[in-house]
Order: C-alpha cells, then sequence, then structure tokens
C-alpha cells in the first residue's frame, strides 16, 4: 500500500473559523510533509516532521499549526486564515528523512482549501 | 541552491516518444537529478531519479548528460494518461537534503 489519505477533500472556511486538516499513511514512513500550492503554481514546502519532531518550519505563519501525534498521522490546524491562504494543501510522506537525497516521496491528493 | 530550467510547456502525440528537457548548469557533484509529474487534480508521484549514469524503470528513462548540466526524461511511448507538469528537482546530499523544491516544471500535452 503506497497510499497517503487526506481528509477533506474540500474545505471552504471563514476568516474566523478554526479547522484541521488530516493526513495518514500506512507504509511505515517516518518522515511527513506539509506542502501548499496555489493554482497554476508549483508546490511549496511548509513544514517536515521527521521521527514525529518538527525538523523543518519554512517561515509559514502561526495561523497554521502542524501536529505530528504519531508516525502515521499528520494534522495541520488553521486558525483565522486570509483568503489568500486558499490553496490545494498537500501531505507526503517518506521513509525516514534522513537519506533524502535517493527518498522518494508520496503525495496525497490534497486538500482544496477555499477562505472566504 | 542549484537550480533547474525547463521549458513551460510540450506537445507530443500519443505512442510516440517524447523527451522532456532539463538543464541544471549549477548542478553540484553531490546532487541528484529527480523527476516528479503531477496528474490533473492529483498530487505529484515520483518518476525516476539518478546521479551520473542513466537509468531506466517501468515509467522512463532518464538520460544525463556527461558533465552532468543538463538531462532528459524519456517517455518511450507517450499515453494520454502521461498528461501532466513534469518536474525536474535536484537533491544534495547536504544540509536542506529534506527540502524538495520545485520549479515551475513543464505542462505535457498529450495529443490522441
Amino acid at each position: 500500500d503506497t497510499e497517503v489519505t487526506q481528509t477533506p477533500k474540500h474545505l471552504v472556511m471563514g476568516m474566523t473559523n478554526k479547522k484541521s486538516l488530516k493526513c495518514e499513511q500506512h507504509m511505515g514512513h517516518r518522515a511527513m510533509y506539509w506542502y501548499k500550492q496555489k493554482a497554476k503554481k508549483p508546490p511549496e514546502l511548509m513544514f517536515v516532521y521527521s521521527y514525529e519532531k518538527l525538523s523543518i518550519n519554512e517561515s509559514v505563519p502561526s495561523r497554521f499549526s502542524p501536529e505530528c501525534p504519531n508516525s502515521s498521522l499528520l494534522n495541520l490546524h488553521l486558525h483565522a486564515l486570509q483568503p489568500e491562504d486558499s490553496a490545494l494543501y498537500l501531505c507526503a510522506s517518506s521513509q525516514d528523512g534522513l537519506q533524502t537525497f535517493q527518498e522518494t516521496q508520496y503525495f496525497g491528493p490534497g486538500t482544496r482549501l477555499l477562505v472566504l | 541552491d542549484a537550480k533547474t530550467t525547463q521549458p513551460n510547456s510540450m506537445e507530443s502525440n500519443e505512442e510516440e516518444p517524447v523527451h522532456l528537457p532539463c538543464n541544471h548548469s549549477t548542478i553540484s557533484g553531490t546532487d541528484y537529478i529527480h523527476w516528479y509529474r503531477q496528474l490533473p487534480s492529483q498530487g505529484p508521484e515520483y518518476v525516476i531519479h539518478g546521479l551520473t549514469s542513466n537509468v531506466n524503470n517501468r515509467m522512463a528513462s532518464l538520460a544525463i548528460a556527461e558533465d552532468r548540466k543538463s538531462s532528459t526524461l524519456i517517455l518511450h511511448r507517450a499515453t494520454l494518461r502521461d498528461a501532466a507538469v513534469y518536474y525536474c528537482i535536484l537533491r544534495d546530499v547536504g544540509q536542506g537534503a529534506q527540502k524538495l523544491v520545485f520549479g515551475q516544471g513543464t505542462r505535457l500535452t498529450i495529443n490522441p
């Protein structure tokens, strides 16, 4: 099973709402990633977790709060977002994030977020 | 970080070979060349990677120039399902190796 699942598929939220995106993988991977992709643009890395510890935060605003409760799950908590945060949010996983020059990242289908 | 340059778009016909070029003139000796593609309404998927030698797998072939300043992804017999954005990415063994930095990619259109 090389599947990364993401829920929900679509999300509409107001600027005062709090919501969470969920990502799950059962490949035994120990590295997980969040990317943001605006329309017609390439994905941009937001966060990297390796062995359930945050290893990279690409200077993402604090209204995005990642959480890795265990090695299979990755959440992205959203609070007080702006309309410009509307995008496709992609989750990915890889073996352990240690030999990343060779590691394949497996991506989920993404959550399409619209902030009103 | 070493950068890659790809054509914005390419077009080919079904059942014909496709050669997708990538220039990376500032590549370092430890940079691996990775290719991912993103089909419409899906997340990116891994295609192939290599360091110096040409590589083949069930999806594609990767031809790497002798000076490593360019590479070509080869789809031997394109199908409609190969229509996607193809990204050429350099990955270093050093610091920041966890980052997968996507460039603008090449949008490949396959005509029936």
